[in-house]
C-alpha cells in the first residue's frame, strides 16, 4: 500500500547550518506531495507542496523537489534558524478511499541550537 | 480567513467515560478529518466527513466515531475511553475540489485519560 519513509530523527544542528531530511514514498501514480511542520504546543502547518514530478515547492527558505525517478521528496535549507525547531511531517494523500486524507510519515524533530 | 478551530483544547477524563470533540473547518471547506497523534503511531487517520456523509475511515474500533452537521462543523466521540486513547486529536479541513488535497490543520484537542 501507499506509504511514506522518514529519515529517523531527532536531528540537533547549529544555527546557520544545512539542513536535509530525506523522505520517500511509495505510491500508485504521481500524487501530490507536502511537507507539514509543527511547532512544539500546535497543530500542523503546510509547510511546502509539489503537485507533479519535477515540481519544486518552496516557502520561508525551505525547498523540496519531487522526484519521480528516486520517489522522493527531500527537504532543505540552506541555512537553519532556531525558530525553525519543529517536528517536519511528508505526506501524501491516500486516493483509495476518498481524497480526505493524508499518510504521513513518522515525523523528524529538528533541533536548532544558538 | 479564520483558520480551523477545535473545543476544548484540553481534556482529562477517566476510564469508561466518553467524550466529545469539536471541529469549526474553515469557511467553505466541506471536507472534516480527523487524525489521532501518538508518540508512539505518530499521526493516523480517523475519518473524514463531507457533506455530512463519512467518506473514508481509518483502521480505529467502534467506539470512535463522528458527525458532521449542514455547517460543515464537525464532532468526533470516543466511547468507553481507554488510557490507551490519550493523544493529540487534530482536525483538518480541505477544499471539495476533486483535485486539491491540501489540507488545514486545527491546533488540536489534547486528550488526558486517567
Amino acid at each position: 500500500g501507499d506509504s511514506v519513509t522518514q529519515m529517523e530523527g531527532p536531528v540537533t544542528l547549529s544555527e546557520e547550518a544545512f539542513l536535509t531530511i530525506n523522505c520517500t514514498y511509495t505510491a500508485t501514480g504521481y500524487p501530490s506531495l507536502f511537507w507539514y511542520v509543527q511547532y512544539p504546543g500546535e497543530g500542523l502547518q503546510l509547510l511546502l507542496k509539489a503537485t507533479k514530478a519535477d515540481d519544486k515547492g518552496s516557502n520561508k527558505g525551505f525547498e523540496a523537489t519531487y522526484r519521480k525517478e528516486t520517489t522522493s521528496f527531500h527537504l532543505e535549507k540552506g541555512s537553519v534558524q532556531v525558530s525553525d525547531s519543529a517536528v517536519y511531517f511528508c505526506a501524501l494523500p491516500y486516493y483509495g478511499g476518498s481524497q480526505g486524507n493524508l499518510i504521513f510519515g513518522k515525523g523528524t524533530k529538528l533541533s536548532v541550537k544558538p | 480567513k479564520a483558520g480551523v478551530t477545535q473545543t476544548p483544547r484540553y481534556l482529562i477524563k477517566t476510564r469508561g467515560q466518553q467524550v466529545t470533540l469539536s471541529c469549526s473547518p474553515i469557511s467553505g471547506h466541506r471536507s472534516v478529518s480527523w487524525y489521532q497523534q501518538t508518540p508512539g503511531q505518530g499521526l493516523q487517520f480517523l475519518f473524514e466527513y463531507f457533506s455530512e456523509t463519512q467518506r473514508n475511515k481509518g483502521n480505529f474500533p467502534g467506539r470512535f466515531s463522528g458527525r458532521q452537521f449542514s455547517n460543515s462543523r464537525s464532532e468526533m466521540n470516543v466511547s468507553t475511553l481507554e488510557l490507551g486513547d490519550s493523544a493529540l486529536y487534530l482536525c483538518a479541513s480541505s477544499s471539495s475540489r476533486p483535485s486539491y488535497n491540501e489540507q488545514f490543520f486545527g491546533p488540536g484537542t489534547r486528550l488526558t485519560v486517567l
